[in-house]
């Protein structure tokens, strides 16, 4: 399968913990985008990377949150300090280049107890 | 922010019977894409558009890009089961200095058979 791949598809959080989602892009493609999914709600972006840099983190929050695509591995979304208003599907989507379309993974649904 | 008004939310058809549903914007998008998503999965990638006034087939499904480059429909012909999902569409901005995607809030699809 040479699509995005996310990992892992459900993670359970308890409040204050850290929660790490991962995102492999598609071979060849170098730009990455996180989104967040609210039910019955269509996709928010919060972030766009290229290798080792972000290039727009608008939509993400200013505290607690960071993302990071190094040089070599996926790319991570980093929730520190998770609170119940947290829990989202959250998907990555990748692309040869900035303005050709994205294509998406299966997401990580994060739950927090 | 920018925003997709999409509608309508939802459609009850019967298999067979064609469908039409449309998104509109107050800004001016210079892509226009059609995604699929069903339950847990991502959204999947219909169609792309480029140019104003395009029209784009895929199999059974027909988008357009408006001239004014604020609007696009998307048009399934002859529905099947499998077409069941919530049906997105999405407009790439550059607002921010950065290209991504804004969405509308979808058309969730039944079809009975």
């Amino acid at each position: 399968n040479a699509g995005v791949m996310q990992n892992p598809r459900h993670l359970v959080r308890r409040r204050g913990q850290e929660a790490r989602l991962r995102c492999s892009p598609m071979k060849g493609h170098s730009h990455v985008y996180w989104y967040r999914q609210l039910p019955e709600e269509g996709l928010k972006f919060m972030v766009y990377l290229q290798k080792e840099n972000i290039i727009d983190e608008s939509g993400m929050p200013k505290e607690r949150f960071s993302a990071e695509f190094p040089k070599e591995g996926p790319s991570i979304l980093r929730i520190q300090q998770v609170v119940r208003g947290d829990s989202a599907a959250y998907f990555c989507a990748s692309s040869q280049a900035s303005n050709q379309p994205q294509h998406f993974g299966d997401g990580t649904r994060l739950s927090i107890l | 922010g920018q925003q997709l008004n999409q509608s309508p939310q939802s459609m009850f058809i019967q298999e067979g019977e064609d469908v039409s549903m449309n998104c509109t914007s107050s800004s001016i998008f210079n892509t226009w894409l059609w995604y699929k998503q069903e339950p847990g999965e991502g959204p999947v990638l219909l169609i792309a558009l480029y140019k104003a006034g395009e029209l784009t087939s895929n199999g059974r499904l027909t988008a357009q890009f408006g001239i004014t480059r604020k609007d696009s429909f998307l048009n399934i012909s002859a529905s099947i089961p499998s077409d069941v999902g919530i049906y997105f569409c999405a407009g790439l901005s550059t607002q921010g200095g950065s290209e991504k995607l804004v969405f509308g809030k979808g058309t969730k699809l039944t079809v009975n058979p």
